[in-house]
């Protein structure tokens, strides 16, 4: 199957430092990708939908100045989380399909980000 | 934030039986469906998918069954072994085009040796 690659997957950061998380699709294009957070126990929540060459589009209460998303060509798109504090710390997973219809979504490895 | 104290469902299985995990989805415009495997600290991995024109499908060692009538979907994995044990999740969507899936709650999977 197609290939997402997220980098890091562990980062651990100071408070009110800021972390960038990569989202790479190794063998096909992929004009979106999606951001997903991650609680201990918990399901998978949708943080916004990212859009290659255009603006994301963020899920209600997810604040767009603190986690920004660039998607800047086919296979990358990155979330940024700014002045990130210790409520930040989660699993975060980026996904990507290709194609243009509904097909089955292939998700990164996920990123651990602890603040400390 | 993070819920304190919340537990995903579990479903304990001795190796070699069968499991069955369930989902129920509320959306009834929903006509794909997922079930996704989750290892601990790992990202969700594919098993199997199914469109709302069909209520069975089949893969290796695994069935989806989908009751539309319902909004139940089911996973059945045969044969259960130790490798098996995850964190099992149902997703949805739905029309045409590139839309986020919409996860289950999950449940976890524990697979007696």
């Amino acid at each position: 199957g197609a290939v997402v690659s997220q980098h890091p997957s562990r980062v651990i950061c100071k408070s009110g430092t800021s972390v960038k998380i990569e989202c790479r699709s190794l063998d096909f294009q992929a004009t979106t990708m999606f951001w997903y957070r991650q609680f201990p126990k918990q399901s998978l929540m949708l943080m916004a939908t990212s859009n290659e060459g255009s603006k994301a589009t963020y899920e209600q209460g997810v604040e767009k100045d603190k986690f920004l998303i660039n998607h800047a060509s086919l296979t990358l798109s990155t979330l940024t989380v700014t002045s990130a504090h210790p409520e930040d710390s989660s699993f975060y997973i980026c996904s990507a399909t290709p194609g243009s219809e509904n097909t089955e979504a292939f998700f990164g490895q996920g990123t651990r980000l602890t603040v400390v | 934030g993070e819920s304190v104290g919340l537990h995903l469902p579990t479903l304990s299985v001795q190796e070699g039986d069968n499991s069955i995990i369930n989902c129920a989805y509320s959306n009834s415009a929903s006509d794909y469906f997922i079930w996704y495997k989750q290892e601990s600290g790992k990202g969700p991995q594919f098993i199997i998918d199914i469109r709302s024109n069909m209520d069975k499908r089949q893969g290796q060692r695994v069935t989806v069954l989908l009751n539309k009538t319902v909004k139940h979907l089911s996973l059945q994995i045969a044969a259960t072994q130790p490798g098996d044990s995850a964190v099992y999740f149902c997703a949805e969507n739905w029309g045409t085009g590139r839309r986020a899936l919409t996860f289950g709650s999950g449940t976890r999977l524990q697979v007696q040796p």
